[in-house]
């Protein structure tokens, strides 16, 4: 979807090296989502947005953390990359009060070697 | 806490042909809504049909169809005439009312068969 875009979209990083996932929304939506996507598992919540500065954890939160200083912006940060965290990670966002489904970014394959 | 459930991690059908994927789901909620998502091999996710809970009328999107049965908590996609393209994983969701974050089930892989 052309309103959101994530950077960058692959990426190989090493065990125990910082990394920072970027969502650049121009859809204006209040909520944005982190999931991660493993096979088995569907979609799993990381963390969420619910404006700016205002997050929260979702299912699947340790050894990550997120920012959020605008609204367009929604990062997201392994702080010491693991291989458990080898993932597709996607980001959403929500308009708010609109339960019609999330707007998706085209995902980051993130490989920890 | 919700869970979704799909049972069927992998399935195929002929072109042309019709096939159903299930879906069930476990909540204590009266009201929510329910999804079927699409990811084709270019890892878009594309919504296919959404359902809300407290119309008991099946959503309909051209090919697409689903069977929501609210007592059996099942919510089950039914594609007709299937094409070459519907070939990817189907991903189904629930979302409370008031909630904004989904839940959803590990995904059902599809095959289109020429």
């Amino acid at each position: 979807d052309a309103g959101i875009t994530q950077s960058p979209r692959h990426k190989v990083t090493e065990t125990g090296t910082p990394v920072t996932l970027r969502c650049h929304q121009t859809e204006n939506h209040r909520y944005m989502y982190w999931y991660r996507q493993d096979p088995g598992h569907g979609l799993r919540l990381i963390h969420y947005s619910y404006g700016v500065k205002d997050t929260d954890k979702g299912e699947v939160s340790d050894g990550y953390s997120v920012s959020r200083s605008k609204t367009e912006d929604f990062l997201l940060t392994l702080e010491s990359a693991t291989s458990s965290q080898t993932s597709v990670y996607f980001c959403a966002t929500q308009l708010q009060g609109a339960n019609y489904g999330y707007t998706f970014g085209s995902g980051t394959r993130l490989t920890v070697v | 806490a919700q869970t979704v459930t799909q049972s069927q991690p992998e399935m195929s059908v002929q072109e042309a042909e019709t096939v159903t994927l299930s879906c069930t789901y476990d909540t204590s909620e009266s009201n929510y809504y329910l999804f079927w998502y699409k990811q084709p091999p270019s890892r878009q996710m594309i919504l296919v049909i959404r359902q809300e809970a407290y119309k008991q009328q099946n959503a309909t999107e051209n090919r697409f169809s689903v069977n929501f049965q609210k007592a059996a908590k099942s919510f089950s996609l039914k594609i007709s005439d299937s094409q070459l393209g519907d070939t990817a994983m189907y991903f189904c969701a629930f979302m409370k009312v008031y909630g904004q974050n989904f839940v959803f089930g590990p995904g059902t892989r599809l095959s289109v068969l020429p």
